[in-house]
Parts: C-alpha cells; sequence; structure tokens
C-alpha cells in the first residue's frame, strides 16, 4: 500500500550545525511532498513543499531534494537555532490524491 | 480571516457517549480532512470531503461518521466513545494541495 518512512525518529544537534531528516515513499505516481513543522501543543504548519517536477528548493535556512529514482526527499535545516526545535513531519501524495504523512521526527536544538 | 478553526479544544468522554466535532474554515476550499494525531503514528486520515455533500473514508474510518451540510463546516462524529479514540484530532483544508490545519482537539476517552 501507500507508505512514508521518515527517519531519524530523534534528532538532536548544537546550535548552529546543520540538521537533515530523510524520507522515502512507496508510489512512485506521487507528485507533491509538502514538509510539516509542529510545535509542542501546536497545529502542523507548511514550512516548504515541492513538486515531483523540482529537484531541490530553497528557502532561507530551510531546504528540500528530492530523487525521484530513489523515490526520496529530504529536508536540510542550516545554522539551526533553538526555536527550530519541534516535530517535523514529511508527506507525499500519491496516486490516490490524499496526503500520507511520515512517523514523524523530533528535533531538538541545544543552546 | 480565521482560518480553519476547531470546536471543542478539550473533551473528556466516558466509553459509549457520544460527541461531535465541529470544523470550521473561511478561506472556501473545496477539500477538508479529518486526522487523528498518536504519539509516533504521524497523522493518519479518517475521513475527507471533496465538496459540499459528499464525504469519503480515508485509513482509519471505524468507529467515526462525518457529515458536510455546508461548505465551510465539516463535523466528525463518535457515536460510541471507545478509550482506543483517545487522541488529538486534527481538521484541515486545502483548495489543491497544499493543506491547512485547525488548532486541534484533545479526547480523552475514559
Amino acid at each position: 500500500g501507500e507508505n512514508v518512512e521518515q527517519h531519524p525518529s530523534t534528532l538532536s544537534v548544537q546550535e548552529g550545525d546543520s540538521a537533515v531528516i530523510k524520507c522515502t515513499y512507496s508510489d512512485s505516481a506521487s507528485n507533491y511532498f509538502p514538509w510539516y513543522k509542529q510545535e509542542l501543543g501546536k497545529r502542523p504548519q507548511l514550512i516548504i513543499d515541492i513538486r515531483s517536477n523540482v529537484g531541490e528548493k530553497k528557502d532561507q535556512r530551510i531546504a528540500v531534494t528530492l530523487n525521484k529514482t530513489a523515490k526520496h526527499f529530504s529536508l536540510h535545516i542550516t545554522e539551526t537555532q533553538p526555536e527550530d526545535s519541534a516535530v517535523y513531519f514529511c508527506a507525499a501524495t500519491p496516486r490516490s490524491g490524499k496526503l500520507i504523512f511520515g512517523q514523524g521526527t523530533e528535533l531538538s536544538v541545544k543552546p | 480571516n480565521a482560518g480553519v478553526t476547531q470546536t471543542p479544544k478539550f473533551r473528556v468522554l466516558k466509553t459509549g457517549q457520544s460527541m461531535t466535532l465541529l470544523c470550521a474554515q473561511d478561506m472556501n476550499h473545496e477539500y477538508m480532512y479529518w486526522y487523528r494525531q498518536d504519539p509516533g503514528m504521524g497523522l493518519r486520515l479518517i475521513h475527507y470531503s471533496v465538496g459540499e455533500g459528499t464525504t469519503a473514508k480515508g485509513e482509519v474510518p471505524d468507529g467515526y461518521n462525518v457529515s458536510r451540510l455546508k461548505k465551510q463546516n465539516f463535523l466528525l462524529g463518535l457515536e460510541s466513545a471507545a478509550p482506543s479514540q483517545t487522541s488529538v484530532y486534527f481538521c484541515a483544508s486545502s483548495f489543491k494541495e497544499t493543506q491547512y490545519f485547525g488548532p486541534g482537539t484533545r479526547l480523552l476517552v475514559l
């Protein structure tokens, strides 16, 4: 069936370091890949997304890369700050049209 | 614009009780969704709607019913609550692929 695997489940970095979260998807027809950030007790909020016709997208300190052949995509956060601490979810839209979410990565940025 | 709102924010139910969660959006979005979020499980789709008067099952629909009588509202019902339905429930809406989430409803079933 359709699924999205996300790794790692927890990630701890020092302030200023980079953080990378990776996701793989099963349906090769997937064409939309958003990333959501969820702070404790808050709603998930879209931080960046990429479509299947693009290999990389960047927005200030965050970037997403997509490898359609390998069916995986990654979130890169550079120069991490304590306010980046949150749970991050990747998702993919397979041919069914419904978003399938990864299990989440809890990122902790230590000052 | 309020975006996506949910009512109530928190509720405690006893096993067997029923309740309805309300989701409202003021963005004129066609698509609306109900998810549940459990630790380590991510967000799982319960039911969704592609327009007023339509509903469809998601990944985990058992024990829930939904209705979309008005475009701006999407209701999630629990007819006979069970402890396994203790969770945080999020509603979302979208125009195309990008989904916008409500603040969530925390439900505890004793």
